[in-house]
């Protein structure tokens, strides 16, 4: 069965750093990988979507690596602002189970102003 | 990507009652997922509901405590029935249209008294 694992639980950083967050599976068989923000009480906005062909994505401040044959992703933001505290979740879709989708226990991001 | 209108965005419920929380998208899929997400925690895959079909439920939930309906292509309900304070979470439903990223419902934020 798939493991996701993220690393830190939890980081609190000063406005305009630079940070990373880390997402380990088990598998490395995976269709693609799926990064996603949730606010607190919320439901789950898609950040980053990166196909098992791919080794990386990029949206403005955000960019999500994958090393597939690691079993490790990454996703770095670039230039913290408060407006990105939230807790990011990492997803990993199986390849030979299409319909399921394992999460990883996220990682609760604080930028202080 | 898909829009996903979930109601009841939050509801506060009494022990032994029952709940029904909706989840209506823009186009036309083919699966739905329902999640569970308890707090502090990840998300939990507990059905997968196609239209015409019943739901396949994932180990652990069962269609008595958690009834879903699947009426057409773009809506599909969830009742979380005699409900306990174990009950209070967060619940939400996703939809994947293109084969590739999934998108979420705004969730729904249940507290049991």
């Amino acid at each position: 069965k798939q493991e996701v694992t993220q690393i830190p639980a939890a980081l609190s950083v000063p406005e305009g750093e630079n940070l990373v967050l880390n997402c380990s599976f088990t598998d490395s068989a995976i269709y693609n990988l799926q990064w996603f923000r949730q606010d607190p009480g919320k439901g789950l906005t898609s950040l980053l979507l990166i196909q098992s062909s791919q080794r990386e994505q990029t949206s403005g401040r955000l960019n999500a690596s994958l090393d597939k044959s690691s079993g490790r992703s990454t996703l770095y933001i670039a230039a913290s602002q408060p407006g990105d505290s939230a807790t990011y979740l990492c997803a990993v879709r199986p390849q030979h189970n299409f319909n399921k989708f394992y999460f990883g226990s996220g990682t609760k991001l604080n930028v202080k102003p | 990507s898909a829009v996903i209108s979930q109601k009841p965005s939050r509801d506060i419920c009494q022990r032994g009652t029952s709940l029904t929380i909706q989840c209506q998208v823009d186009s036309q899929v083919t699966m739905m997922f329902w999640y569970r997400q308890q707090p502090g925690q990840s998300l939990t895959l507990i059905a997968t509901a196609n239209q015409g079909s019943e739901a396949t439920y994932e180990s652990g939930f069962v269609i008595d405590k958690f009834p879903i309906s699947r009426p057409n292509l773009t809506f599909s309900t969830l009742t979380v029935s005699n409900m306990s304070p174990e009950d209070s979470s967060i619940y939400l439903c996703s939809v994947d249209p293109t084969g590739g990223e999934y998108t979420f419902g705004s969730g729904t934020r249940l507290t049991v008294v």
